[in-house]
């Protein structure tokens, strides 16, 4: 089945501090890749997304690179802001079921000025 | 535009109560889900509906059951509540099968006692 792995929290840094999650899947098909973030007390929102290979998704300042020959979409911020503290899920969806999002189990964040 | 809505925010029931959650989108999309967010699991995948009609159910479909009779609604009904139904729900749309991005609501703390 499909299934996505990324690390461990909790993640506590300095403000300014360089910031990697890493995420990486399985998946029966071919996946769109997908990072969403939660902040205290919202929903879901998206912040960035990759559709194909060597695709670079980009938002806020973070960055991830969809690596097929890896099976993975690593996370990235060269210099993190208080406000950036949050919990970040990475995510995948397959055409075949293209109603569904496989998440991670999350990553929590915390960024100390 | 609203986006996707939750009601309500917080709920607290005792085991063997019902309760209907609602959820409604103003975008006109066609598919909407319905996720549970448990510490540790991300967000997993209970029920879904491709569209007005049509619903099916996902990973942990279990003690929940739905109905799509307008584009706009999906209520999630728990119909007799257990301890183990105490999560954070979200409810999600996407506008088609060709679109990528999924709007979660706010959610939904649910306390079975």
């Amino acid at each position: 089945g499909d299934s996505v792995t990324q690390m461990e929290g909790p993640v506590t840094l300095s403000e300014e501090a360089f910031l990697t999650i890493n995420c990486t899947y399985t998946a029966t098909g071919y996946p769109s890749l997908f990072w969403y973030v939660q902040y205290p007390g919202e929903g879901l929102q998206l912040l960035l997304k990759a559709t194909k290979a060597d695709d670079k998704g980009s938002n806020k300042g973070f960055e991830a690179t969809y690596r097929k020959e890896t099976t993975s979409f690593h996370l990235e911020k060269g210099s993190v802001q208080v406000s950036d503290s949050a919990v970040y899920f990475c995510a995948l969806s397959v055409r075949s079921n293209d109603y569904k999002l496989s998440f991670g189990a999350g990553t929590t964040v915390t960024v100390r000025a | 535009n609203a986006g996707v809505t939750q009601t309500p925010k917080f709920q607290v029931l005792k085991t063997g109560q019902s309760m209907t959650l609602q959820c409604a989108q103003d975008m006109n999309h066609e598919y909407m889900s319905w996720y549970r967010q448990d510490p540790g699991m991300g967000l997993r995948l209970i029920h879904y509906s491709v569209g007005a009609g049509i619903t099916d159910q996902g990973e942990v479909p279990n003690g929940y059951n739905v109905s799509r009779s307008t584009t706009e609604d999906f209520p999630l009904r728990l119909l007799s509540a257990a301890p183990s139904q105490t999560s954070v729900y979200f409810c999600a749309s996407k506008r088609d099968s060709v679109s990528y991005e999924q709007y979660f609501g706010p959610g939904t703390r649910l306390t079975v006692t």
